[in-house]
């Protein structure tokens, strides 16, 4: 089973700051099956990035993902306040077919 | 646009099967693939399965023997039963669309609102 390890889990930054969080996968995987989302208190998660790189329909280009193999990254280049919430990676695998991180908390300083 | 609503009851006793629906509205729920995924109180995200309407499912090994997923192209919806519920198995439980397109199938696109469901006597 692939496990994802997320880091930090608490990030402290100030709006405007750039962010980059990191998941790291227990085993190499191809790019494209590599996912981030975003999950407000209260909220269902949102799809931000797929393939590792691809902005999901209607994600600001302040977002950002890359990484291959086994570690990949979320940047966000200019915090907004609405950006501070948790993160979680996601990778599509074969047992279990999908498996998440346990998530970065961001917030703010 | 397309919109994801779950319904069933929010209190389960413990031995008792859940049993959770998610209808479809503002589009057709053929020829996407259809996933449960829960999170326990203040944790992460666990894959439950996933379902096709041409009969594929797929199960999340940790919960496979316990979980049966289902749709229903007449009512626009699709469910999942749980059965041998434990408090383990409180948790915020979501439905979902599995992604086609570029890269299809990787992730998850659209997602309901959750629907809380605690198992308590």
């Amino acid at each position: 089973e692939i496990v994802l390890t997320q880091s930090p889990g608490t990030l402290s930054l100030s709006p405007g700051d750039r962010a980059t969080l990191s998941c790291r996968v227990s085993q190499s995987v191809s790019s494209t099956l590599l996912a981030w989302y975003q999950q407000k208190p209260g909220q269902a998660p949102r799809l931000l990035i797929y393939g590792a790189s691809s902005r999901a329909t209607g994600i600001p280009d302040r977002f950002s993902g890359g990484g291959s193999g086994t570690d990949f990254t979320l940047t966000i280049s200019r915090l907004e306040p609405e950006d501070f919430a948790v993160y979680y990676c996601q990778q599509y695998g074969s047992s279990p077919r999908y498996s998440f991180g346990q998530g970065t908390k961001l917030e703010i300083k | 646009q397309v919109q994801l609503q779950e319904s069933g009851p929010g209190l389960v006793k413990p031995s008792e099967t859940l049993s959770l629906t998610c209808t479809v509205s503002g589009g057709s729920v053929r020829s996407y693939y259809w996933s449960w995924i829960r999170q326990a109180p203040g944790k992460g995200l666990e894959w439950i399965a996933y379902v096709h309407d041409s009969g594929t499912t797929d199960y999340n090994p940790s919960l496979k023997s316990r979980v049966t997923i289902s749709v229903d192209t007449s009512r626009n919806e699709f469910s999942l039963t749980l059965r041998s519920m434990t408090a383990a198995d409180t948790a915020v439980y979501y439905c979902a669309r599995v992604r086609l397109g570029d890269i299809s199938l990787t992730a998850f696109d659209l997602w309901g609102q959750g629907t809380m469901v605690t198992v308590s006597s």
